[in-house]
């Protein structure tokens, strides 16, 4: 068990960029989730993956995220034209399937928008 | 709504002293689990307490639940500086695939 490993872990890009990163979940979690975390608050749920299939997306997720889960391993997280108010820590987590499973989070990718 | 809101918002202690964190939610709940996240870090699982237990022990840590009061709480006993951390409590309900996370409450132990 290697744990969570997201990449980069800091990325500071220009309003307007695009960005995408990476979470690799432990090899054996089949469920997926990514949340987003502003200073002071806790982290509120993004979209969440069972396999390859996103099967729910937070409407706090504007037209401009989109993630994806190709084979059911990886997942990458695309934020396009981005905006000051998308700086925040980006984080991923995985589960197994079963009630109860906790989840483990990776450290996070700190998103700094100038 | 099936958050967990944690109370209080901020707690300072002093090394060795115990620390209660408290968490009331609104749903009926299947289990109900804390987390910790040191700063800059992610959150790492701590205990969870299924809806038919009432107390559950793991080290230095207590939790208990009141499924009637929908609430629940987290003792840390003997705090150390190291168990400086904001802690989350995330109730899940049935057949739910997903955890929602209040503010937290934002623990300082001073040495």
């Amino acid at each position: 068990d290697t744990g969570v490993s997201q990449n980069p872990r800091h990325k500071i890009t220009k309003r307007g960029q695009n960005v995408t990163f990476r979470c690799d979940p432990i090899s054996e979690h089949n469920r997926l989730y990514w949340y987003r975390q502003t200073l002071g608050q806790g982290p509120e749920f993004l979209t969440y993956f069972q396999n390859e299939a996103q099967l729910e997306k937070s409407r706090l997720l504007s037209d401009r995220f989109s993630a994806e889960r190709p084979k059911g391993s990886f997942s990458t997280l695309e934020i396009q034209r981005t905006e000051q108010g998308d700086s925040a820590m980006y984080l991923c987590a995985s589960s197994p399937t079963g009630e109860g499973s906790p989840l483990h989070f990776g450290n996070g990718t700190r998103l700094t928008v100038t | 709504s099936q958050q967990g809101e944690e109370d209080p918002q901020a707690l300072s202690i002093q090394e060795g002293e115990n620390a209660t964190m408290n968490c009331s939610y609104k749903t009926s709940i299947n289990n109900l689990q804390w987390y910790r996240q040191n700063s800059g870090r992610g959150l790492v699982h701590l205990i969870l307490i299924r809806s038919n237990e009432r107390e559950k022990h793991s080290g230095r840590l207590r939790v208990t639940l009141d499924t009637s009061k929908k609430s629940s709480s987290l003792l840390i006993t003997a705090s150390r500086a190291a168990d400086t951390a904001s802690y989350f409590c995330a109730p899940r309900m049935d057949s739910s695939y997903k955890l929602i996370f209040g503010s937290g409450t934002r623990l300082l132990v001073r040495p």
